[in-house]
């Protein structure tokens, strides 16, 4: 495991359709965060997940955007009948354990574009 | 300001030349990170500096915290046109999770 997966690396939706960006942390990694980067701004904070649970959502939208982790596979962010205000690059980080003490992996991220 | 803030938020130098970015925050913190980003990639972490700490030392990257200020500085020496990005600072203040700020976006030019 080279480090923490993110794909695709570019998405296209048409408005109203539905995203699903996959990230696989690095391995022993139990803990991934999700981000969110608009052009020329820094990254903000969506969700924070460990395994089948989701420990801290306060940076979420309230509607159409969901994140997981299970037990199997990869952590998904999904976004429901997307808009062009979601166009953005969505990064996705991993750490072995509380991050607090750690410094965080990044992904290469997801780009992704509502046209 | 936003906790996490880097200033300048655009800094251009030659190379060779030493570069130095500060970052304030307002809240007390356990850790404070810096990153970089090229541009169109992902971030690739530099140093995680604690409260504790006052200085540190990675290759030309040298970190400060002034915990009585509330900031801390980085600064790159000898300067490379591949040093040209952005650079984040990354603080711990609320809780479980580490907040960005909207980064200094360094040109070094050959």
């Amino acid at each position: 495991n080279a480090g923490v997966m993110q794909n695709p690396r570019h998405l296209v939706r048409r408005r109203g359709q539905e995203a699903r960006l996959r990230c696989s942390p690095m391995k022993g990694h139990s803990h991934v965060y999700w981000y969110r980067q608009l052009p020329e701004e820094g990254l903000k904070f969506m969700v924070y997940l460990q395994k089948e649970n989701i420990i801290d959502e306060s940076g979420m939208p309230k509607e159409r955007f969901s994140a997981e982790f299970p037990k199997e596979g990869p952590s998904i962010l999904r976004i429901q009948q997307v808009v062009r205000g979601d166009s953005a690059a969505y990064f996705c980080a991993s750490s072995p354990e509380v991050s607090v003490f750690y410094g965080y992996t990044f992904g290469s991220g997801t780009r992704l574009t509502v046209v | 300001s936003q906790q996490g803030e880097e200033d300048p938020q655009a800094l251009s130098i030659q190379e060779g030349e030493n570069a130095t970015m500060n970052c304030s925050y307002k809240t007390s913190i356990n850790n404070l990170q810096w990153y970089r980003q090229n541009s169109g990639r992902g971030l690739v972490h530099l140093i995680l500096i604690r409260s504790n700490e006052r200085e540190k030392h990675s290759g030309r990257l040298r970190v400060t915290l002034d915990t009585s200020k509330k900031s801390s500085s980085l600064l790159i020496t000898a300067s490379r046109a591949a040093d040209t990005a952005s650079y984040f600072c990354a603080t711990d203040a609320e809780g479980q999770n580490f907040v960005f700020g909207p980064g200094t976006r360094l040109s070094v030019l050959p």
